[in-house]
């Protein structure tokens, strides 16, 4: 069956450490992963999108990464702060350029001082 | 900045009452969609419109429609409310039909069926 795999269990980490989100997925073929952050009670919020034929995506202290042979995308964040504290999900399109998503259930980042 | 807004942030009502939940974007989106997100089952896709009056089933449609009258307007209506459908529903858009978009989401309605 296809699905999305993120950890379930929530990644405490220290400020100022890197954190490392993995999303693993199975029987998708996707030509782009998106990933987006989600605060308690509130809609997610796009961060990254990343492509087939990309290796690695980055924007500030956010480093995306994709490999399609592992069917699997990394997310990173580098000098972690306690605001980074959230849900982190990621995302992709099942059915090639249809704008339709398929979202994982999410990681959820504490960062602690 | 594109905003998407919805009616209610909370909203109680009844089993077998009718329930509309709105959503509004004001950034001329073509495409809009309508999630729920439960625990551990995460976002689901109920429906999604790419065009005014056109709409399509996502994975979860059954006890669900919508409408779309207008561009930047999409409803969700729950014909007969039931327990089971207690969630968080969140509306998103996202520019156009040619695939790798963003989706904006609005703040979400938490519901509860009594």
């Amino acid at each position: 069956s296809q699905k999305i795999e993120q950890n379930s269990e929530a990644l405490n980490i220290q400020e100022g450490k890197t954190a490392t989100l993995t999303c693993n997925y199975t029987n998708y073929s996707p030509a782009y992963l998106q990933w987006y952050r989600q605060d308690p009670g509130r809609g997610p919020v796009f961060l990254l999108l990343i492509r087939e034929n990309e290796k690695e995506k980055r924007k500030e202290r956010l480093k995306v990464t994709f490999d399609t042979t592992l069917k699997q995308s990394l997310f990173h964040i580098t000098a972690s702060q306690p605001a980074d504290s959230a849900t982190y999900l990621c995302a992709l399109d099942p059915s090639y350029n249809t704008d339709k998503l398929i979202f994982g259930t999410g990681t959820r980042l504490q960062v602690f001082p | 900045d594109v905003k998407v807004t919805q009616s209610s942030r909370y909203l109680v009502k009844r089993t077998g009452e009718k329930v509309f939940l709105e959503c509004v974007q004001d950034m001329d989106h073509e495409n809009m969609f309508w999630y729920r997100q439960d625990p551990g089952l995460g976002l689901r896709l109920i429906y999604f419109s790419y065009d005014v009056k056109m709409k399509e089933k996502g994975d979860i449609p059954e006890g669900y429609s919508v409408s779309r009258e207008k561009k930047e307007r999409f409803s969700l209506i729950l014909e007969s409310a039931s327990t089971n459908q207690t969630s968080m529903y969140l509306c998103a858009s996202s520019f156009q039909r040619a695939g790798d978009n963003e989706q904006f989401f609005g703040p979400g309605t938490r519901l509860t069926v009594l």
